[in-house]
């Protein structure tokens, strides 16, 4: 069975300060994907970014970057300089190769305070 | 802008009654999924479709749901003889599939809000 794991369930930092979410998986399957989402308050979920298990290069987007370690099954997402605008819930995501349907997290609510 | 359409946005209804839900996925995606989401939880997976084909239905899926996708364009949703605990977000998703490709990521659409009252 697939498991993921946010354990944090709520953030708060101050406008500018760097913050990461931290996103542990649990699967059986050597070939899997991982995903990261973002839920603002319109309830929308927004497509981040898709990682191959077999690709554990780090990647950076403007002020978002990942960090996928294999060896401690994490996928973690940090926001540089944060902003108001990137308040929202933050889900983590994980499928297998051949079965695309996802297994999500619980969530990281994110609050940037002006 | 052509992305994942769902409609209603909100339904409210009373217990026993049924409600349909519709989704309009992304015009050349081939692949369509229905999610739940509860309050303060993550969505779970439902069902999926390839083209008109249903493929996989989770055990989340009780045998007063029904979801069908004919002609491989819209699906829907439909939940028999509601009950409290059907009230959630329902979350429709749509992807591409191509044989001999990556993974395409799923996109998607607003959601319907269902309470049952």
């Amino acid at each position: 069975a697939q498991k993921v794991t946010q354990a944090q369930t709520e953030i708060s930092v101050v406008e500018k300060e760097d913050v990461t979410l931290d996103c542990v998986y649990e699967t059986r399957d050597t070939t899997y994907y991982l995903f990261w989402y973002k839920q603002p308050p319109s309830g929308e979920l927004v497509f981040l970014i898709r990682r191959n298990s077999f690709d554990e290069q780090n990647e950076i987007s403007g002020r978002y970057s990942w960090n996928f370690q294999k060896s401690t099954s994490s996928f973690n997402f940090t926001i540089t300089a944060s902003q108001v605008v990137d308040s929202a819930v933050y889900f983590c995501a994980l499928s297998s190769f051949g079965n695309e349907k996802l297994t999500f997290g619980t969530g990281t609510r994110l609050t940037i305070i002006p | 802008d052509t992305g994942v359409s769902q409609n209603p946005r909100h339904k409210i209804t009373k217990r026993g009654q049924n409600v349909t839900f519709r989704c309009d996925p992304i015009s050349e995606h081939n692949r369509l999924y229905w999610y739940r989401q509860t309050l303060g939880q993550g969505p779970e997976f439902l069902t999926y479709f390839q083209n008109e084909a249903q493929l996989e239905k989770s055990r989340l899926l009780s045998d007063r749901f029904s979801a069908e996708r004919p002609k491989g364009s819209f699906s829907t949703l439909e939940i028999q003889r509601t009950e409290q605990g059907d009230s959630a977000m329902y979350l429709c998703a749509s992807s591409l599939d191509l044989p001999g490709t990556p993974l395409y990521e799923q996109y998607f659409g607003p959601g319907t809000r269902l309470t049952v009252t």
